[in-house]
């Protein structure tokens, strides 16, 4: 089945030390997105990808980078992650920038 | 930007009675209203979504209304089951991005 992939599903980092976590699509869409949900939050966009052109949210700390080496894989960099960056991190693409998503399972991450 | 705004934010239902949700979105631009079921741990699913050419749309227990001059668009379950307890988010989409509602937890009591 065609579907959005995240791994891994959940993530236990040490403070301040990278981490990066993974997003596969085999649906072919062209735009793929980050998104940050915090517990008991609606999700944050952090970025978003059109094809190879990066779309930064303006709101995104440097702390987070993210690159699309391909239409199939993103990644989601968090270069030194504070105890404020736990959340669920989601991965959603979409054909065009007027369809809807389709949501990857997400990553728990954790920072100890 | 967009604003969406969900009400209520928790609602509880008894086994087979209806539950609605509803959200208003701020930009007329706005054309794709889809609704997300996120289970605990779990990413949001599409459940039912509609665009702004069409006013009612229904998927079996699962209907979604919209009224584009008002800016307002609801979610109805019918027959609620346990199984559709989650947290239900709208989200409203006038260009390349989703602004999500902050959530419904509808909770089905057996």
């Amino acid at each position: 089945d065609a579907m959005v992939i995240q791994n891994p599903r959940y993530q236990v980092t040490q403070f301040g030390k990278p981490v990066t976590l993974s997003c596969s699509q085999t649906l072919n869409h062209n735009v793929m997105y980050w998104y940050q949900q915090k517990s008991s939050q609606a999700p944050k966009l952090l970025f978003h990808y059109y094809d190879k052109d990066f779309n930064n949210e303006a709101d995104t700390p440097d702390n987070f980078q993210s690159r699309r080496p391909n239409t199939s894989f993103c990644f989601l960099d968090i270069r030194s992650p504070g105890l404020g960056d736990a959340a669920m991190y989601l991965c959603a693409t979409a054909l065009g920038t007027f369809s809807g998503y389709t949501f990857g399972s997400g990553t728990r991450l954790t920072v100890v | 930007g967009e604003n969406v705004e969900q009400h209520p934010s928790t609602l509880s239902v008894q086994e087979g009675d209806s539950a609605v949700i509803k959200c208003t979105y701020s930009d007329s631009a706005s054309n794709y209203f889809p609704w997300y079921k996120q289970e605990l741990g779990k990413g949001p699913q599409l459940i039912i979504d509609i665009r702004s050419n069409v006013g009612e749309k229904k998927d079996q227990r699962i209907a979604v209304t919209l009224n584009k001059t008002a800016k307002h668009f609801s979610l109805h379950i019918t027959e609620t089951q346990p199984e559709d307890s989650a947290v239900y988010f709208c989200a409203a989409k006038p260009s390349y991005q989703l602004t999500f509602g902050k959530g419904t937890k509808l909770s089905v009591i057996p």
